[in-house]
């Protein structure tokens, strides 16, 4: 059973504009919530996180919102740049994380 | 710093043979875990280390897989017999004391023939 969802398989989006990558989770204990971003042949690497006590956090570049009563976050790229191509995964939890599926970002320039 | 290593890249074993992936976590690291990936999946947690104790076993398959944690620090994950269903990128993570964030190695990519 996927604790963990994200939707979309692909994303394709313009250089310079945003790219919107969209997760949902499925139990309301989860208290602590990460996206990774993933090259090929490398393993995922910490993007950005953020806590239940939030809403929003930003770092540069990256924003992620969260939306509690729907069990969804959200991660904003802005603008986004070719190099941001890659496979994004949200994860949630606390103890243990649950990693949904991914998403594949391509940015064309 | 030093990132998390794991040893080797990849493995190509048949089906019934045994194998043992390596991991070095970051220096100072108390927790480490062991996460499947299948082509097409996300990771999936098989281990959860703090210090040399498991924390979390729940979804290993305790009848072929084992790991364990030398002195706190490198461990090993071991399958033994390999199924084809086995093929999958096994990753090794490590998080420092009182952090959530984990910081993942290269990976092993495994394929059972």
């Amino acid at each position: 059973d996927q604790q963990v969802k994200q939707n979309s398989p692909s994303l394709s989006v313009q250089e310079g504009r945003i790219s919107i990558l969209n997760c949902d989770y499925t139990n309301s204990m989860f208290d602590y919530f990460l996206w990774y971003k993933k090259y090929p042949a490398e393993g995922p690497t910490f993007l950005i996180s953020i806590s239940s006590i939030k809403d929003k956090n930003e770092d540069g570049r990256f924003t992620v919102f969260l939306n509690k009563s729907a069990k969804h976050l959200s991660l904003h790229i802005v603008p986004s740049q070719p190099g941001d191509s890659a496979v994004y995964f949200c994860a949630a939890g606390g103890n243990q994380f649950y990693f949904g599926t991914g998403t594949s970002l391509t940015v064309i320039p | 710093e030093a990132g998390v290593a794991q040893s080797p890249r990849y493995k190509i074993i048949e089906k019934r043979q045994s194998v043992a992936f390596w991991c070095n976590p970051i220096s100072g690291h108390a927790t480490l875990y062991w996460y499947q990936q299948i082509l097409g999946q996300g990771p999936k947690l098989l281990i959860q280390f703090q210090n040399n104790g498991v924390v979390d076993d729940s979804q290993l398959p305790k009848d072929r897989f084992s790991a364990e944690r030398l002195k706190g620090v490198d461990s090993t994950l071991k399958i033994q017999p390999a199924k084809l269903e086995d093929s999958a990128v096994y990753l090794c993570a490590s998080s420092p004391p009182g952090g959530t964030e984990a910081f993942f190695g290269q990976g092993t990519r495994l394929t059972v023939v």
